[in-house]
């Protein structure tokens, strides 16, 4: 596709239940961002990845959150044990290299009950 | 203190006017700037980038750069009723995008 995908768009899990959110970036894009979202809030950084490299995952909130992106393409955000404050949208970013513009997927929305 | 800073507003301005919307960055060393809008239940959406001070213009859209004063800002001129919506701005420093909470803004016809 054209742009960058993320799916699914809607996730509702119960507290406690590992989720898995998904980034298929734009082709040929090296760099690739996740972003946790709450309302109102600017998004905040969690990871970042190079090709299939995690350079920095400094904003990762616990140990409960892991991502990966095995062949330097699609990227996998996990969240083991889903607590309610993990409630929030999930945005993937892409960019052709660290420093230039980045473009945004339309996000997942995880709700925690 | 936060990388970025925005004002949160609201901001509101009547259709056709200027709007202006500011942004503080505490990274010296920060290389890109980048303005984006973001729809409510959208995703951010780049409108702008500038690297280098001074003034870049598209279309109804000029972004300021002042990196001395660590500064940088979006003006809408002839604000439209579609211009309404939150205003992210992002600073690049290495390899991370760091955004502010961004502006929220209200065109009235």
């Amino acid at each position: 596709g054209a742009g960058v995908s993320q799916s699914p768009r809607y996730k509702v899990a119960k507290r406690g239940q590992d989720v898995a959110l998904r980034c298929d970036p734009i082709s040929g894009h090296v760099s690739l961002f996740w972003y946790q979202q709450a309302l109102g809030q600017g998004p905040e950084f969690l990871t970042y990845f190079q090709n299939e490299a995690q350079l920095d995952k400094s904003g990762l909130p616990s140990d409960r959150f892991f991502a990966e992106r095995p062949e330097g393409s699609v990227s996998t955000l996990k969240i083991q044990r889903t607590q309610q404050e993990d409630s929030a949208v999930y945005l993937c970013a892409s960019s052709l290299a660290g420093a230039t513009e980045a473009f945004f997927g339309q996000g997942t929305r995880l709700t925690v009950v | 203190q936060k990388e970025v800073e925005q004002n949160s507003g609201p901001l509101s301005v009547p259709e056709g006017a200027i709007a202006s919307l500011n942004c503080t960055y505490s990274d010296r060393g920060s290389q890109s700037f980048f303005w984006y809008r973001q729809y409510s239940g959208k995703s951010p959406e780049l409108i702008m980038f500038i690297y280098s001070n001074g003034d870049k213009e598209d279309g109804r859209f000029t972004a300021q750069l002042n990196k001395a004063s660590q500064y940088v800002s979006l003006l809408i001129r002839d604000s439209q009723p579609s211009d309404s919506a939150t205003y992210l701005c992002a600073v690049n420093t290495g390899n991370q995008f760091y955004f502010g909470t961004g502006t929220s803004l209200t065109v009235i016809p």
